[in-house]
């Protein structure tokens, strides 16, 4: 299995406040990513890095920033929570080209936005 | 544009029967990745298979097979003698060498019942 740990896994918070959730992979991989998960939705891309200081947005990026400032670590953050954001977010990593390496996933955190 | 369709919402089937969870691609690209994510209750996602768009060859792993056909864009998943483990959200994605992304579909549900 890929060596990727998510943290915090399950987080309650209150409409407005900032939530930060963390990805940390043990691969060295060049690329991460966050998608998040909502029913009828499959996952959607939110943002993606392709190194260090480097990322860019995906397909539902509005409301989300990033940061990158070390191979292994990836941040996704909600500057202010909205209940339209409560989600499972998972983080992927891969080696190279996003879309054609495979792209392995974390355990996912759920977030529940009141 | 890119498109992935996993027209099958929920399927449920009864241990040891085959099962086929199709999945139906867009792209005008000629280089492409095809791949399929398992989901078990757990809810991690699971690399399943990884298909590139010059390999037609059907693909078999114990009791998964894939069938890849380009003339009718489909890249179809089966798999025969299910068992209840086999319960999952399965997913279809495609990668495009043109979007630099992965779309997933939006998930087909199997439940395998005893």
């Amino acid at each position: 299995d890929a060596g990727i740990t998510q943290s915090p896994r399950h987080k309650v918070t209150e409409t407005g406040t900032p939530v930060t959730l963390r990805c940390h992979q043990t691969e060295n991989h060049r690329y991460m990513y966050w998608y998040r998960q909502d029913p009828g939705h499959g996952l959607r891309l939110i943002h993606y890095s392709y190194g260090v200081k480097d990322t860019d947005k995906g397909e539902v990026s509005d409301g989300y920033s990033v940061s990158r400032s070390k191979t292994e670590d990836f941040l996704l953050t909600l500057e202010s929570a909205t209940s339209s954001q409560t989600s499972v977010y998972f983080c992927a990593i891969s080696p190279g080209d996003p879309a054609l390496d495979t792209q392995y996933f974390g355990p996912g955190t759920r977030l529940t936005v009141l | 544009a890119q498109k992935v369709t996993q027209a099958q919402t929920e399927i449920s089937v009864v241990e040891k029967e085959d099962v086929t969870l199709d999945c139906v691609y867009e792209t005008r690209d000629t280089t492409y990745y095809l791949f399929w994510y398992k989901q078990p209750p757990s809810g991690e996602l699971v690399f399943l298979i990884r298909r590139n768009s010059f390999d037609e060859q059907n693909e078999i792993s114990g009791r998964y097979s894939w069938n890849f056909q380009k003339s009718t864009s489909s890249f179809n998943f089966t798999i025969t003698a299910s068992q209840v483990v086999d319960s999952a959200v399965y997913f279809c994605a495609l990668g495009s060498s043109n979007t630099g992304k992965l779309i997933f579909g939006q998930g087909t549900t199997l439940q395998v019942k005893p």
